[in-house]
């Protein structure tokens, strides 16, 4: 059981470069989101989604898109990265029942 | 709004002694949740324990116990027998109700090291 995987785990960008941030669950969990951790703070959400083809803003979502075209998967887009998007990217999904949350086990993220 | 406080920076305690992390939470949702997260070194999330706000009883697991106390709307953890590798960041986290997902609301953590 793979449970929440996120590629890369690393990656330096240059200012205005843009990549993708995979996340994947194989529970099938209905909720997944993604969250920023910068240094010496709590996560804060960026972007989350209920189901396919259903997504929503958090609390810190400019500079970033998301599409949820399969349950499985909800790739985090930075369209043209800044020095502010450095960071930790934690991805997270839940069943519809229960509480648990999963983790992926985070990206970090250098934009120079 | 929601909001998570995490009033102690740093905390430090003697292996195999007791430690009481701190939470208050401000929320005026009828109907949440409140988790405990620890983040060692290597970085990864990793749930310890969980409280309903309707569960009657403290929720336990293990060496961890959630001392919630709706009125004054607290939800400390309480670590018993450290150990050293219990030495992470800890994070107090809300979830609002049950339709909210995978969304949670974070503090900004407490570094706890535990002493030899």
């Amino acid at each position: 059981n793979a449970g929440v995987t996120q590629t890369p785990k690393f990656q330096v960008l240059k200012t205005g470069q843009s990549m993708t941030l995979q996340c994947a669950q194989d529970m099938n969990h209905e909720y997944m989101s993604w969250y920023r951790q910068d240094p010496g703070m709590g996560l804060r959400l960026i972007h989350y989604s209920v189901g396919a083809g259903i997504t929503d803003q958090g609390e810190v979502p400019n500079g970033y898109n998301v599409s949820r075209s399969t349950t499985e998967d909800f790739p985090l887009r930075l369209l043209s990265a800044a020095p502010s998007q450095t960071s930790v990217y934690f991805c997270a999904s839940r069943l519809l029942v229960g509480h648990t949350i999963y983790f992926g086990e985070g990206s970090w993220l250098t934009v120079v | 709004a929601q909001k998570i406080t995490q009033t102690q920076p740093g905390m430090f305690v003697q292996e195999k002694e007791a430690v009481t992390l701190d939470c208050t939470y401000d929320t005026s949702d009828p109907s949440y949740g409140l988790f405990w997260y620890k983040q060692p070194s290597s970085g990864e999330m990793i749930f310890l324990i969980y409280q309903g706000s309707y569960d009657q009883q403290n929720a336990t697991e293990g060496r961890y116990s959630l001392n919630f106390q709706k009125a004054r709307k607290s939800a400390n953890l309480v670590i018993s027998a450290s150990q050293l590798g219990d030495s992470a960041m800890y994070f107090c986290a809300m979830r609002r109700g049950e339709t909210s997902g995978s969304r949670l609301t974070f503090g900004e953590g407490t570094q706890l090291t535990v002493n030899p």
